[in-house]
């Protein structure tokens, strides 16, 4: 069974400083997609950014970026010039396209991200 | 924001009642799947509904069931409540089963 690891629980950054989330994941699928989500206190579960497995090269999305290791099974998010509205819980999820979980979401706990001023 | 909506935004009800929740899909989105959020964890996956039938399911016994209407909306249903069901429960929809998921805002659900 696939599982998703979010080692650390809790993090903080100054407004305008880098942070970087961490993901691990473990999987004996070879195609497969990787997501980050934000839920803030209003709970909404938001798309950060999405990963192919395929694609060699790191997604981005405005400030938000991507460190995929595959062999490794290691997805990192980046989140540069940190905003106070980054503030939220960011989950890490993965997707098995052809195996027998196909199509569902599996979470990690996530990490609470607090973006101090 | 998505074009997901749910209803209702909190509910509560004793143990042993019945319960229904709604989803509404985002314009296109032909699949829709319903995860639970226990406090503090990730949202869990309960199933996922394909051009109206069931197309996975996660680790959930029976009295979770669900219903995915022509219109592409869903409902998902839980009978005979348990204390442990309290939780946000939230629906993604998504254009086809391996698709990008969008989330709706969740159903707080209390079970007393």
């Amino acid at each position: 069974a696939q599982t998703v690891t979010q080692s650390q629980p809790e993090m903080s950054v100054q407004e305008a400083e880098t942070v970087t989330l961490s993901c691990t994941y473990d999987t004996s699928e070879s195609n497969y997609y990787l997501f980050w989500y934000k839920q803030p206190p209003s709970r909404q579960m938001i798309l950060v950014i999405r990963q192919e497995a395929y694609k060699q090269q790191n997604a981005t999305e405005n400030r938000f970026s991507v460190n995929f290791q595959k062999a490794a099974k290691s997805f990192s998010l980046k989140i540069s010039d940190s905003q106070l509205g980054d503030t939220a819980m960011y989950f890490c999820a993965f997707m098995d396209l052809y195996g027998g979980s196909q199509g569902n979401l599996i979470f990690g706990k996530g990490t609470k991200l607090s973006v101090k001023p | 924001e998505t074009g997901v909506t749910q209803s209702p935004t909190h509910l509560i009800k004793t143990r042993g009642q019945q319960v229904t929740l709604r989803c509404s899909s985002q314009s296109g989105h032909n699949t829709v799947s319903w995860y639970q959020q226990a406090l503090g964890q990730g949202p869990q996956f309960i199933f996922q509904y394909y051009r109206e039938e069931e197309n996975g399911r996660g680790n959930f016994p029976p009295r979770f069931s669900g219903l995915q209407f022509p219109n592409y909306s869903s409902e998902l249903n839980v009978n005979a409540l348990e204390l442990d069901d309290s939780a946000l429960y939230l629906c993604a929809t998504m254009d086809h089963p391996q698709g990008t998921q969008y989330f709706g805002p969740g159903t707080r659900l209390l079970v007393l």
